[in-house]
């Protein structure tokens, strides 16, 4: 499996404001996938990029594939508690799938 | 349908036991895998199958066995229990693998090791 760098590690925010977390890759993957951990759940598939230069949008959440296809990003508009949780990126293409450590985002009212 | 489902939810074990972790998907899914996740170590895989009768190894086999007889199972056996095997672990699969399918967990097994 292709191997990427998340950053941040950890994120506060105060309830309103801007996030954003970012997959860096040494060499050009084939697409990406973003995943949503809430607290003691599991992994929830958010969203894929393909393309290079690709920007997708669910509601509040704003995803980018970089135009040479190493890095990718997801920035969430005026967080809600209910964004609480770990963002992952898992660059796609062979068989194994895996996955960058995660950006745990928390919330604060 | 119930996607994927994981048993146990919970299990302590000693050093030295063995056990079966227990997965299956109603999805008629072709590619299985299982995943431990550590604090701070997001998910690694530790075996993948991309279908019936066909299993390879992730980033951290060691310890584990796996096998699939059957599209819907894909145990995950420790053969000898060690406390480093002290884990939150996650079932997934997928309708292909390389070709951009999502991935669907199930809920995980938290597995403490003494």
């Amino acid at each position: 499996g292709q191997q990427v760098m998340q950053i941040p590690q950890y994120q506060h925010v105060q309830e309103g404001e801007d996030f954003t977390t970012y997959c860096n890759s040494s060499t050009t993957l084939s697409n990406i996938q973003w995943y949503k951990q809430r607290p003691g759940g599991h992994p929830v598939f958010l969203i894929q990029l393909v393309k290079s230069g690709e920007v997708k949008k669910q509601k509040r959440l704003t995803f980018q594939f970089g135009e040479a296809k190493k890095n990718s990003s997801l920035h969430i508009t005026a967080t809600q508690t209910t964004d609480v949780g770990t963002y992952f990126c898992a660059p796609g293409g062979g068989n194994k799938l895996t996955f960058g450590t995660g950006t745990q985002l928390k919330v604060e009212l | 349908n119930a996607g994927v489902t994981q048993t146990p939810k919970f299990q302590v074990l000693k050093t030295g036991q063995s056990m079966t972790l227990q997965c299956a998907q109603d999805m008629n899914h072709e590619y299985m895998s299982w995943y431990r996740q550590d604090p701070g170590m997001g998910l690694r895989l530790i075996h993948y199958s991309v279908g019936a009768g066909i299993t390879d190894q992730g980033e951290v086999p060691n310890g584990y066995n796996v096998s699939r007889s059957t599209t819907e199972d894909f145990p995950l056996r420790l053969l000898s229990a060690a406390p480093s095997q002290t884990s939150v672990y996650f079932c997934a699969s997928s309708l292909q693998q390389g070709r951009g399918q999502p991935q669907h967990f199930g809920d995980g097994t938290r597995l403490s090791i003494l």
